[in-house]
């Protein structure tokens, strides 16, 4: 069947350091993949997208990378920050179609 | 900054009621959308509309759910006959083009089925 799988468990880490993310799929092709941010309460906002043919994506302190091969969407945030403190959802097109498909977000925390 | 705008904010009904939520996409948008995200659980489509039709529905959008453009602004979510496991976060969300893109999303409508 198909899945997106995220790490189920909240992410704790100091602030300064780097949070790394990770986002597995099986049974998808997706042409490229996008990851969203998501404050309690609030609806997913845009951070990043990278396409399959790129293995790698920067804006700011975020990156993201891209394995195709290992089906696999690694999302980091440099420097964390407390307001850093949110869930990252990853997600992906399905093959052709424009819907997203959700993983169950990975909630990250920074501590001052 | 253009945004994605969601009332209510928060609905509440009784079990069988029908509702609506409403949404204004950004207004160059094309594509619409239709998501939601019972609470602890991972946010879902239900329906994509393009071109004043469906596009695609998810197995959730069954026969109680119906969508519609009425006037090229606004972008309605109706629920006939709501359920208690209808209680959910709802958002709205729209895209500029259909193929390589950002979605846009609202900020939701709580709706809590009682």
């Amino acid at each position: 069947s198909q899945k997106i799988e995220q790490n189920s468990e909240a992410l704790n880490i100091q602030e300064g350091k780097t949070a790394t993310l990770t986002c597995n799929y099986t049974n998808y092709s997706p042409a490229y993949l996008q990851w969203y941010r998501q404050d309690p309460g609030r609806g997913p906002v845009f951070l990043l997208l990278i396409r399959e043919n790129e293995k790698e994506k920067r804006k700011e302190r975020l990156k993201v990378t891209f394995d195709t091969t290992l089906k696999q969407s690694l999302f980091h945030i440099t420097a964390s920050q407390p307001a850093d403190s949110a869930t990252y959802l990853c997600a992906l097109h399905p093959g052709g179609y424009n819907k997203l498909i959700f993983g169950a977000g990975t909630r990250l925390a920074v501590h001052p | 900054e253009p945004e994605v705008t969601q009332t209510p904010s928060h609905q509440v009904t009784q079990m069988g009621q029908e509702v609506i939520l409403r949404c204004v996409p950004i207004s160059n948008h094309l594509y619409f959308y239709w998501y939601r995200q019972i609470l602890g659980q991972k946010v879902e489509f239900l329906v994509s509309f393009y071109n004043n039709e469906i596009s695609e529905k998810s197995e959730i959008f069954d026969d109680q759910f119906s969508v519609e453009r009425p006037d090229g602004s606004n972008f309605t979510l109706k629920i006939r006959s709501t359920k208690l496991e209808d209680s959910a976060m709802y958002f709205c969300a729209s895209r500029e083009t259909g193929g390589l893109g950002e979605a846009f999303f609202g900020q939701g409508t709580r709706l809590t089925v009682v």
